[in-house]
């Protein structure tokens, strides 16, 4: 079945440090893939997505491209901020039912 | 335009009883899925409503159930409770279970509730 496996944290970096949160996914034919960030006690934000391959999400200063060669999402970020720091999921969904998520990926930035 | 509201926004309860939660979907959306976010986890896909039908599940066993009503809001509920079942329980709406072929549509998701039972 459909699986994501992100960067195992807790991450921690000083602001303005260049950020990767790496992904891969497993999948049949085309999933769109998606970031979600979740700050604490909260629910989920949207970040950003992309519906194929080579498309590249944005938002806020984080990017991820779809490269479906090497199946993967990797979330970055040129300058980190301290309000940056959350729990960071990636996800795909195929159909417009159930989104897999990865594991999360805790990310603290210090000042 | 309103987004993903869920109530409660916390809830004790103990073993063996019963709990609802409710979920009301973004303006304009017609799909409601339930996710449950176990402490340090991922969230894992319960059901998805589409026009007050079930239109998926996961892996959870019968005594997780659900609703959908005319406006598309929706509840979950979760009989016999057990200890495990304390997890953060996630909403999301969307628009577009029922296109064909639909594919990719984004699913915004409420604040949650976070249930405990002790």
């Amino acid at each position: 079945g459909n699986s994501v496996t992100q960067m195992e944290g807790p991450v921690t970096l000083s602001e303005e440090a260049f950020l990767t949160i790496n992904c891969t996914y497993t999948a049949t034919g085309y999933p769109s893939l998606f970031w979600y960030v979740q700050y604490p006690g909260e629910g989920l934000q949207l970040l950003l997505k992309a519906t194929k391959a080579d498309d590249k999400g944005s938002n806020k200063g984080f990017e991820a491209t779809y490269r479906k060669e090497t199946t993967s999402f990797h979330l970055e970020k040129g300058s980190v901020q301290v309000s940056d720091s959350a729990v960071y999921f990636c996800a795909l969904i195929q159909g417009a039912q159930k989104l897999v998520f990865g594991q999360g990926t805790r990310l603290t930035i210090n000042p | 335009e309103t987004g993903v509201t869920q109530s409660p926004t916390h809830l004790i309860k103990t073993r063996g009883q019963q709990v609802t939660l409710r979920c009301s979907s973004q303006s304009g959306h017609n799909t409601v899925s339930w996710y449950q976010q176990a402490l340090g986890q991922g969230p894992q896909f319960i059901f998805q409503y589409y026009r007050e039908e079930e239109n998926g599940r996961g892996n959870f066993p019968p005594r997780f159930s659900g609703l959908q009503f005319p406006n598309y809001s929706s509840e979950l509920n979760v009989n016999a409770l057990e200890l495990d079942d304390s997890a953060l329980y996630l909403c999301a709406s969307s628009l577009g279970a029922g296109l064909a072929g639909g594919r990719g549509e984004t699913q915004y998701f409420g604040p949650g509730t976070r249930l405990l039972v002790l």
